[in-house]
């Protein structure tokens, strides 16, 4: 099946740090998403992304959709304490009879030293 | 609005054991999946449904996995027998079922987690 490959898997950093991760696929996917899941709670989603080489912000989160439809990336400014936790990348490939299920890759553990 | 309910939280049982969970979607979502997220790992789909007819299986260990949907409203997954391998965290989510321009977002409810020793 398909997979993902997500970088880094863990990151420690001060906080203040800007803060990179990203994901590629070995095929192409109509969307990329990036979620981010606390302890004991499902994955909330961050950032969608529709169209191959969108960028879109969400207050201080940035994430492009790679020209290619195979890769996506994550860019999180100043960061702060709560921005602590698991962050995943998901595709959902081209719509083929209503199977709409994401693959996720295998996340990025965010850990912010004080 | 309320969110993607799911129960029991959490559980623990022996292998050869059963199990069930249940879950309730946002009003209204005519989109219902299954994923299983095992400790460091992302999630991995099981079964998606769109109103009580199964749209995507491919994923689902049938032997010992089952899912049902009969009222297009709330969802069980069962596993008969367990296995020590299906300890996991079982994650619900739902979707209003409608992808037009992409805008199908995927709600997550807060999963249950199964020990299976």
């Amino acid at each position: 099946g398909q997979q993902l490959n997500q970088s880094p898997q863990s990151m420690f950093i001060q906080e203040g740090e800007d803060v990179s991760m990203n994901c590629t696929s070995s095929s192409i996917f109509n969307t990329w998403l990036w979620y981010k899941q606390d302890p004991g709670e499902g994955p909330v989603l961050l950032i969608a992304l529709y169209k191959a080489g969108e960028l879109t912000s969400n207050g201080r989160l940035t994430a492009q959709f790679g020209i290619t439809r195979k890769d996506s990336f994550l860019n999180i400014s100043a960061s702060i304490p709560s921005d602590v936790g698991i962050y995943f990348c998901a595709g959902q490939p081209p719509s083929g009879g209503g199977a709409d299920g994401l693959t996720f890759g295998k996340g990025t553990h965010l850990i912010i030293q004080p | 609005e309320a969110g993607v309910a799911q129960s029991p939280r959490y559980k623990i049982i022996e292998k050869r054991q059963s199990v069930a969970f249940w879950c309730n979607p946002i009003s209204g979502h005519a989109t219902l999946y299954w994923y299983q997220q095992i400790l460091g790992q992302g999630p991995k789909l099981l079964i998606q449904f769109q109103n009580n007819g199964v749209v995507d299986d491919s994923q689902l260990p049938k032997d010992r996995f089952s899912a049902e949907r009969l009222k297009g409203v709330d969802s069980t997954l069962k596993i008969q027998p367990a296995k020590l391998e299906d300890s996991a965290v079982y994650l619900c989510a739902s979707s209003l079922g409608q992808r037009l321009a992409g805008a199908d977002t995927q709600y997550f409810g807060p999963g249950t987690r199964l020990t299976v020793l």
